[in-house]
């Protein structure tokens, strides 16, 4: 059964203090694996897709790392706005877009 | 990316009652999709809503109590019927990009069941 664990369930960081979040996964086959921010009463917002091992993706402080089983969010430098949910999922090949979510990592970042 | 709309933004509601949630892009976009968001919970893929034709629900949705419209390519409507305290979550609808791989949410909708 395709599976996805997110580690830790929340995190709390001083501003400055990197971190690494991680995404474990189980899938059949790998189309995508996702990487959304939820901030509290608004919608996933998207932020990285990665389709193979190997790949790298980076956004301001965010760089998302991929390999055969798992995937990381590192925070670099964190600062207070980037405080939210983050959500990790995947889509298995032959799944017709379905996305399976994690249940996320609450990350809170003290100024 | 597209901007996506849903109504109501929350709603309390009585158990048994049903609610109906509308989402609308402003773009025609070809895959949408339902999704819930229960306290605590990974979000849950409802179905696939598909332009003219009926809605392809995930194991443990049936239409009776989820139905779903898809009258054209910028709009859809998710019902929940008969509604209980279970019910209670956030639902969200989202579209998909290019081939569909990328998912856009909505800003959902929190409904809450008395």
């Amino acid at each position: 059964e395709d599976q996805v664990t997110q580690s830790p369930e929340a995190l709390r960081l001083q501003e400055g203090e990197s971190s690494s979040l991680n995404c474990s996964y189980t899938v059949s086959g790998l189309r995508g694996l996702f990487w959304y921010r939820q901030d509290p009463g608004k919608g996933p917002e998207f932020l990285f897709t990665l389709y193979s091992a190997g790949e790298e993706k980076e956004k301001e402080r965010l760089k998302a790392t991929l390999t055969k089983k798992e995937s990381f969010l590192h925070i670099t430098a964190p600062k207070p706005e980037d405080s939210a949910t983050y959500l990790c999922a995947v889509q298995a090949v032959g799944a017709t877009n379905k996305l399976i979510f994690g249940t996320g990592t609450l990350l809170a970042v003290q100024p | 990316s597209a901007v996506i709309s849903q109504k109501p933004s929350r709603d309390i509601c009585q158990r048994g009652t049903s609610l109906t949630i509308q989402c609308q892009v402003d773009s025609q976009v070809t895959m949408m999709f339902w999704y819930r968001q229960q306290p605590g919970q990974s979000l849950t893929l409802i179905a696939t809503a598909n332009q003219g034709s009926e809605a392809t629900y995930e194991s443990g949705f049936v239409i009776d109590k989820f139905p779903i419209s898809r009258p054209n390519l910028t709009f859809s409507t998710l019902t929940v019927s008969n509604m209980s305290p279970e019910d209670s979550s956030i639902y969200l609808c989202s579209v998909g990009s290019g081939r569909g791989e990328t998912q856009y949410f909505g800003p959902g909708t929190r409904l809450l069941v008395l």
